[in-house]
């Protein structure tokens, strides 16, 4: 079954909108939580890296005041899409590895595409 | 710059045939070596993590091989079957902990 629950799945809205998504870890602890997006036929594109208890890292070229990343409790991130426009459509997926050690592999949610009018 | 190569993009194959595909990635560095199977309307799923070069994995008729001084892991599928239709994505850990993304290989099996 599951280990990471993403929600929602699927979000269209007006633009200028705000729209929150969350990424649960369902039975296991969190500290490092992983959000990406993925551009029509392309990869995944790492967006940031979201630390419980502290602040998130975004890679480059990623606008920390547009996606707000809060880590609040070891099983809950959140990404929220600040005034959205329709250049910020796309599919937004989140990871996290279960167990310590970097080498973990990462169990990811079902993804939200979100879609703005 | 680190990069990560998958080829080739796409593959339709015969059911019933085997196949393969590369996952080419820096020859630095290197800490690790993840592939994942990512298919339609699922999230993706790991099938293995890679260590250590001359590493082979296997899971069912599912294998992988690692060359890190070379920089290069092939997946191979024996007696590919319709549910094996997927994404394979292969995703670079380096010794920084910064994991990097393939674009992946979009197989398609067809009956």
């Amino acid at each position: 079954g599951a280990v990471v629950s993403q929600h929602p799945s699927w979000v269209i809205c007006k633009s200028g909108t705000s729209v929150k998504i969350e990424c649960r870890s369902l039975d296991f602890q969190a500290t490092t939580m992983f959000w990406y997006r993925q551009f029509p036929k392309q990869s995944l594109m790492l967006m940031a890296t979201s630390n419980e208890g502290s602040k998130a890292t975004y890679e480059q070229g990623v606008e920390k005041d547009k996606f707000l990343i809060n880590h609040a409790s070891l099983t809950l991130s959140t990404l929220t899409v600040t005034s959205a426009h329709p250049e910020d459509s796309s599919f937004y997926i989140c990871s996290a590895p279960r167990g310590r050690g970097h080498r973990q592999p990462q169990h990811f949610g079902d993804g939200t595409r979100l879609s703005i009018l | 710059i680190l990069n990560v190569e998958q080829s080739p993009q796409s593959l339709h194959v015969q059911e019933g045939d085997s196949t393969n595909f590369t996952c080419s990635f820096p020859s630095s560095n290197f800490y690790a070596l993840h592939w994942y199977r990512w298919e339609t309307a699922k999230s993706p799923e790991a099938l293995f993590v890679m260590t250590l070069n001359g590493d082979e994995k296997k899971k069912g008729r599912i294998s992988a091989t690692l060359n890190t001084k070379e920089g290069y892991s092939y997946l191979y599928i024996k007696g590919s079957q319709p549910e094996d239709s997927a994404t394979y994505l292969c995703a670079f850990l380096d010794s920084n902990y910064q994991l990097i993304w393939g674009a992946g290989t979009k197989l398609i099996i067809k009956p």
